[in-house]
């Protein structure tokens, strides 16, 4: 059964303290790994694709990384406009191949 | 650019009651996916179809049906909605099963 695991669960940064988000995962064979941003009320918004360990993608201030048993993003500098929580999840290469999310890390920056 | 677009956005339901969330994407694309989210649980497959004309059981399957009406719309129907069923229901869709999903505003259901 595919797994995602985000660490931690709430996280307060001042506005431009860097720091990391974390999605640990089990999958039978990964396929892809998405992230995704969501607002308060709100449905998730996509933001980033990974598909093979030691790839990398970046927008604005966020910067995702892939490892064969994590990804990693980093948000650097933050901005108040940067709270939200942000979601993991994981596509298996077989099978169904629905995405299976993580529970999700609540960010919020401070100015 | 109306993308994904659910109704109702709100809905209460007394217990044994039944309704259906109605989805309609204006993407031309082909899968689509109904998930439920619960504080904690992050979200989780209902039902999702990989392509018009076809339907598949999620990870919660139970206590619910959907219908791929054609390739715009999939609606989610809970023929008798339970307690349990409370919950902030999301549609989504995606070009097709292996790309990335673009999601509705969410329909919040409350079950009494």
């Amino acid at each position: 059964e595919d797994q995602v695991t985000q660490s931690p669960e709430a996280l307060r940064l001042q506005e431009g303290e860097s720091s990391s988000l974390n999605c640990s995962y089990t999958v039978s064979g990964l396929r892809g790994l998405f992230w995704y941003r969501q607002d308060p009320g709100k449905g998730p918004e996509f933001l980033f694709t990974l598909y093979s360990a030691g790839e990398e993608k970046e927008k604005e201030r966020l910067k995702a990384t892939l490892t064969k048993k994590e990804s990693f993003l980093h948000i650097t500098a933050p901005k108040p406009e940067d709270s939200a929580t942000y979601l993991c999840a994981v596509q298996a290469d077989t099978g169904r191949r629905a995405l299976t999310f993580g529970s999700g890390t609540r960010l919020q920056v401070q100015p | 650019n109306a993308g994904v677009t659910q109704t109702p956005k709100f809905q209460v339901l007394k217990t044994g009651q039944s309704m259906t969330l109605q989805c309609a994407q204006d993407m031309n694309h082909n899968s689509m996916y109904w998930y439920r989210q619960d504080p904690g649980m992050g979200l989780r497959l209902i039902y999702y179809s990989a392509s018009e004309g076809t339907t598949d059981k999620g990870e919660v399957p139970n206590g619910y049906n959907v219908s791929r009406l054609n390739k715009r719309e999939f609606s989610l129907r809970l023929e008798s909605a339970a307690p349990s069923q409370t919950s902030v229901y999301f549609c989504a869709s995606s070009a097709d099963s292996l790309r990335e999903l673009f999601f509705g505003e969410g329909s919040r259901l409350t079950v009494l």
